[in-house]
């Protein structure tokens, strides 16, 4: 069965501070990637998303991940936080190819940002 | 603006009562989903539809109820059989078919008294 880990519930680090968030997933075929961030009472945004091609993917707000099939990992990264990055961040699986198209979501990381 | 309203964005409940949480999109996508969020469970599937007047069961429906009467339309019923229905509740839509990218709507907090 698909399945998303998260393993870090809670981090905190300074502002301007590099980030790297967690996120390895198991999947029996070429996954579909995402990572959402989430302010708190709000519905989630997209940061960036992995179909295919270039393992280095950028997103919005300064935010990259690298997919790592031999991993199974497609971590978040940031190379100066802002204090404005304290939120939930949730990295999502699903299948391709026209199947249906559920996403298997993280439990989430609860980002904090130190002025 | 094109985009998901989610509506009451904050509702409460007397246990024994059904509430119906309201999604609409002018997005002019095919697919919609609910999902509901518990602290520190992420999110878990409800309901999800692909097209008008079919919808498929997700991984936690029990106590839910959908329709799917108009493409733009798909509300969530939660009903007095859900016996822990406090939570935050997700709409989401998606364009076309298979993985592609969910994009959520702001979520109604149901709090049962």
């Amino acid at each position: 069965a698909q399945s998303v880990t998260q393993p870090d519930i809670h981090i905190t680090v300074s502002e301007g501070a590099s980030l790297e968030l967690r996120c390895n997933y198991s999947y029996g075929a070429t996954p579909y990637l995402f990572w959402y961030v989430q302010s708190p009472g709000q519905g989630l945004q997209l940061l960036l998303k992995y179909f295919s091609g270039d393992t280095l993917v950028q997103g919005i707000k300064g935010f990259e991940a690298e997919f790592k099939r031999s991993q199974s990992s497609f971590n978040l990264r940031k190379p100066s936080v802002h204090w404005s990055d304290a939120a939930e961040y949730f990295c999502a699986v699903g299948a391709g190819g026209g199947s249906q198209g559920n996403l298997i979501f993280g439990k989430g990381t609860k980002l904090s940002v130190k002025p | 603006d094109g985009g998901i309203t989610q509506s009451p964005k904050y509702l409460f409940r007397k246990e024994g009562q059904n509430v119906t949480l309201s999604c609409e999109q002018n997005l002019n996508h095919d697919a919609m989903y609910w999902y509901r969020q518990d602290p520190g469970q992420g999110l878990r599937l409800i309901y999800y539809s692909q097209i008008v007047n079919d919808f498929q069961k997700g991984d936690i429906a029990e106590g839910y109820s959908v329709s799917r009467e108009k493409k733009e339309s798909f509300p969530l019923t939660v009903t007095s059989a859900q016996k822990n229905p406090t939570a935050f509740y997700l709409c989401a839509t998606q364009q076309g078919t298979g993985a592609n990218v969910l994009t959520f709507g702001a979520g109604s907090r149901l709090t049962v008294l």
